[in-house]
């Protein structure tokens, strides 16, 4: 596709269950990012993977929170035991390479945990 | 760590006219980018404009400009002949060597017709 994509476009779930958050990253670009936007803030880096490894994953919260890329193009971002403090805009975006190129973002995933 | 501070929470401007949004950031490295992106209501981030650090001219893309002063760690955007379609949530960011960013809290801006 022309952009960064991301599925799905709102996600609804009840506190304690799994959810999955998927990004399709621009052809070609070797890098994908996640950052996390709550309510009234900028966002916040999560992690960064290169290829198909996890580069730095720094900003993950807490071990509920997962990414994985395993093919080095699409990623997905899982979250465990989800709790209503999660609630938020999940944000990915792709560069062609990690260093200057500039990033690409998608529309985001509004995940409300009820 | 660093920091991106937006003092602003929201501007307003009549349509046609300049106004400017305020950025501060605080880091101890030489070399780094900074940037200006807008989100509208679709969420999706769009990049503005960008400056690198070592470099002394001030950015300019069409109505967007940066005054960007090193020494005061001060990143403001410039726009000018303002538009209706300019109405958005305007975020600052940082960036080190890596593609990493550091967000502010973001600004919005409110375009009057």
């Amino acid at each position: 596709g022309a952009g960064v994509s991301q599925t799905p476009s709102n996600k609804v779930t009840e506190k304690g269950k799994y959810v999955e958050l998927r990004c399709d990253p621009i052809s070609g670009h070797t890098a994908l990012y996640w950052y996390r936007q709550s309510l009234g803030q900028g966002p916040e880096f999560l992690i960064y993977f290169q290829g198909t490894g996890a580069a730095d994953d720094s900003g993950l919260p807490n071990d509920r929170f997962f990414a994985v890329r395993p093919e080095g193009s699409v990623s997905t971002l899982k979250i465990q035991r989800t709790e209503r403090g999660d609630s938020a805009v999940y944000l990915c975006a792709s560069s062609l390479e990690p260093y200057n190129s500039p990033l690409h973002f998608g529309n985001g995933t509004r995940l409300t945990v009820t | 760590a660093q920091t991106v501070t937006q003092s602003q929470p929201e501007m307003s401007v009549q349509e046609a006219e300049t106004v400017t949004l305020s950025c501060t950031y605080d880091t101890s490295e030489s070399d780094y980018y900074l940037f200006w992106y807008k989100q509208p209501p679709s969420r999706q981030m769009i990049l503005v404009i960008r400056q690198e650090a070592y470099k002394q001219q001030n950015a300019t893309e069409n109505r967007f400009s940066v005054n960007f002063q090193k020494a005061a760690k001060s990143f403001s955007l410039k726009i000018s002949d303002s538009q209706l379609g300019d109405a958005a949530m305007y975020f600052c960011a940082y960036k080190e060597y890596g593609n990493k960013l550091v967000f502010g809290a973001g600004t919005i801006l409110r375009v009057k017709s």
